[in-house]
């Protein structure tokens, strides 16, 4: 299993900001994804972070709103560019890792309300 | 695109009930995932299944796999309070992990 952090564990933020939120892993892991959680609802990918290249993003989500980084194997942010009201959600990290190497483990999930 | 559909989408039930909630993919999957959220929480993984028939079991929890790949079912037997949630089914498809809408277990008062 993986032990994951994030910080912020939730924030408030006007339109127009950037937030960025971190995620820690108590171990090395080659990937990391960044999701995103309305409430109540499922969840998205927005983009898998690799140490050492460029983040790959999903359809729908693009570098220049979601910047990523990833500077090594247990640590990455994701950034919330210019927000709006419509980025309200839960941005949850996650790793794949476990006995299979497919079990994924999630953060406790950074709560953003951009007014 | 690739879907996995998830039904019942809200599931209320007395305690001591049974609760099923099942997974339907329109593409052959390599595997199924299945995660438990419970309310104000992360999901958690519970269990994968990968062979074509499988059936796994966690105590009062038990995981099918369709003979094609397709479908999947969690169900519950004698339902407890720490049971409430939402569960969601993930299946595995050419490297993507597909996350079905989640079913909600309500416990009736």
């Amino acid at each position: 299993s993986a032990v994951i952090s994030q910080k912020p564990s939730r924030d408030i933020c006007q339109r127009g900001t950037s937030l960025t939120i971190q995620c820690q892993v108590d171990s090395q892991v080659t990937m990391m994804f960044w999701y995103r959680q309305q409430p109540g609802q499922s969840l998205t990918l927005i983009a898998t972070a690799n140490q050492g290249s460029e983040a790959t993003y999903e359809s729908g989500f693009v570098i220049d709103k979601f910047p990523i980084s990833r500077p090594n194997l247990t640590f990455s942010t994701l950034t919330v560019s210019n927000m709006s009201p419509e980025d309200s959600s839960i941005y949850l990290c996650s790793v794949k890792t476990g006995l299979s190497g497919n079990e994924q483990f999630f953060g406790p999930g950074t709560r953003l309300t951009v007014l | 695109g690739q879907q996995v559909m998830q039904i019942p989408q809200y599931q209320h039930v007395q305690e001591g009930e049974d609760f099923t909630t099942y997974c339907n993919s329109s593409t052959t999957l390599s595997n199924i995932q299945w995660y438990k959220q419970r309310p104000g929480g992360h999901p958690v993984f519970l269990i994968q299944l990968v062979k074509s028939g499988e059936v796994k079991k966690q105590k009062r929890l038990t995981f099918q796999f369709g003979e094609a790949k397709k479908n999947s079912s969690l169900h519950i037997t004698a339902t407890q309070t720490t049971d409430v949630g939402t569960y969601f089914c993930a299946g595995r498809s050419n490297y993507q992990l597909i996350w079905g809408a989640g079913t909600k277990l309500i416990i009736k008062p």
